[in-house]
C-alpha cells in the first residue's frame, strides 16, 4: 500500500485561505468516506482535525473544512493564522491494509 | 479525560524483539478499535497495525506483516505490540491511538509515543 500523495509544502498569508490536496486511488479515498486529516506541531502527537471527509471533532475551529472528489480529498484552512503553521497529514481507510497516511504537507504562514 | 500512555520502547539490536504497551484510561476501552502508528525521525506518519474492539480482527501494514503482532487485554485496558525480527528501518516513535469506533474510523486521541531504536 503506497502512501497517499500530498504536496510537500503550502504557504499563505494571514487571513488567506489555503487548500491541501490528498490523492489516493479507487482502493482508498475513491471508495470510502473514511478520510481524515491530522495536524502535528513539532515534537507533539498528531491531532485529529477532520474525520469522515468533512466532519470536525468538538473543539476544532470551523476555519477547517474537508471535502472529497473522486480519488482526491482536500483540506481547506480559511482565515489563515500563525498558529496554523504545522504539518498536516491525510489518512484513508483502504481495502488492502486498513489505513494509509499521506506523505504530509508543511503549512507555512508568511 | 482520555489518556494513552505508551511504554516499552528502547534500544534493541537488529533481529531482536520488543513489546510495547499502551495503558488506556478515561473511556470504555473495550468499545473502540485501537491502532499503532509510527514516525521515523524526521519522517511522516506510518500506520502500523490496528485491532477491533473485542480483538477478533487485526490489521497490519505490509512493512510489518509477519513480524509484528497487535493484541489487547480489555480487562486491563491495555494495548500491546509485539515486535520481532526488528530492523533498522523500524526505528521510530511509536504512537498508540484510539479509534472513533470501528476499525475504519479515524483516531481521535493519541499518546505521546515511545521511542524504539534498532541499532547495533
Amino acid at each position: 500500500q503506497s502512501a497517499l500523495t500530498q504536496p510537500a509544502s503550502v504557504s499563505g498569508s494571514p487571513g488567506q485561505s489555503i487548500t491541501i490536496s490528498c490523492t489516493g486511488t479507487s482502493s482508498d479515498i475513491g471508495n470510502y468516506n473514511y478520510v481524515s486529516w491530522y495536524r502535528q506541531h513539532p515534537g507533539k502527537a498528531p491531532q485529529l482535525m477532520i474525520y469522515e471527509v468533512s466532519n470536525r471533532p468538538s473543539g476544532v475551529s470551523d476555519r477547517f473544512s474537508g471535502s472529497k472528489s473522486g480519488n482526491t480529498a482536500s483540506l481547506t484552512i480559511s482565515g489563515l493564522q500563525a498558529e496554523d503553521e504545522s504539518d498536516y497529514y491525510c489518512s484513508s481507510y483502504t481495502s488492502s491494509t486498513a489505513h494509509v497516511f499521506g506523505t504530509g504537507t508543511k503549512v507555512t504562514v508568511l | 479525560e482520555v489518556q494513552l500512555l505508551e511504554s516499552g520502547g528502547g534500544l534493541i539490536q537488529p533481529g531482536g524483539s520488543l513489546r510495547l504497551s499502551c495503558a488506556a484510561s478515561g473511556f470504555t476501552f473495550s468499545s473502540y478499535a485501537m491502532h499503532w502508528v509510527r514516525q521515523a525521525p524526521g519522517k511522516g506518519l506510518e500506520w502500523v497495525s490496528g485491532i477491533i474492539s473485542h480483538g477478533g480482527s487485526t490489521y497490519y501494514a505490509d512493512s510489518v506483516k509477519g513480524r509484528f503482532t497487535i493484541s489487547r487485554d480489555n480487562s486491563k485496558s491495555t494495548l500491546y505490540l509485539q515486535m520481532n525480527s526488528l530492523r533498522a528501518e523500524d526505528t521510530a516513535l511509536y504512537y498508540c491511538a484510539k479509534g472513533r469506533g470501528g476499525p475504519a474510523r479515524a483516531s481521535d486521541y493519541w499518546g505521546q509515543g515511545t521511542l524504539v531504536t534498532v541499532s547495533s
